[in-house]
């Protein structure tokens, strides 16, 4: 079983959809959670942090579920600069901190 | 303020030779990890440096080493080089407080191709 698993995608979606992303991850002790975006042969850039409480930032909620070892991610009114690989990120200190990367879920927002 | 840099941006080498791999992090930044990405996948955790040791190490051979430097920049090594080797490496920043890492920062990448 993989650490962190992803949807295997990729989602084809019209622009103005709300799309979810689903992730699992395996260790319990899993610290800090993330959504990073990566676009086309670019750095992954973070989207956004985690929390058990969820959290919104414009069109895009998180949420968190630690007793079901689940993380997700919905995006409002899809826009087409949307588009990108969405990857899911779990970070765990065992000594140091280990970061452990989904294969990611690629995403196509079309007009 | 600069970012996370890295050089060089690409790479081409054959089979058996050695590379080095540099890494500059964010200014005020203190550890630093480096990330292997293949072509479809997420990146994959290498190791994490900070205080110039390496302090966390993912599933990767020992042909993989590093270091860090007094200023907190970083190299990765990797010697006797395989097909498979071919990947962009990422290196990320972060500060370290207490038991809790800061958000990572990613540089842009070096794209390794090995013949």
């Amino acid at each position: 079983r993989k650490e962190v698993e992803q949807d295997p995608g990729p989602f084809n979606v019209p622009e103005g959809a709300t799309v979810a992303f689903n992730c699992t991850y395996s260790n319990s002790a899993s610290q800090s959670f993330f959504w990073y975006r990566q676009d086309c042969r670019k750095e992954p850039k973070l989207l956004m942090s985690v929390y058990s409480s969820g959290n919104e930032d414009g069109r895009f909620t998180a949420q968190l579920n630690r007793a079901s070892q689940y993380i997700s991610l919905l995006i409002r009114d899809s826009k087409l600069s949307d588009s990108a690989t969405y990857l899911c990120v779990v970070s765990l200190n065992t000594g140091g901190f280990k970061t452990i990367f989904g294969a990611g879920t690629r995403l196509f927002v079309k007009a | 303020d600069a970012g996370v840099t890295q050089s060089p941006t690409h790479l081409i080498k054959t089979r058996g030779q050695q590379v080095t791999l540099r890494c500059s992090p964010k200014s005020g930044h203190d550890t630093v990890s480096w990330y292997q990405q293949a072509l479809g996948q997420g990146p994959q955790f290498i190791f994490q440096y900070y205080e110039e040791e390496e302090r966390q190490r993912g599933n990767f051979p020992d042909r993989f080493s590093g270091h860090q430097f007094p200023n907190y920049s970083s190299e990765l090594n990797v010697n006797a080089l395989l097909l498979g080797d071919s990947a962009l490496y990422l290196c990320a920043s972060s500060q370290l407080r207490g038991t809790h890492q800061d958000t990572q920062y990613f540089g842009p990448g070096t794209r390794l191709t090995v013949l």
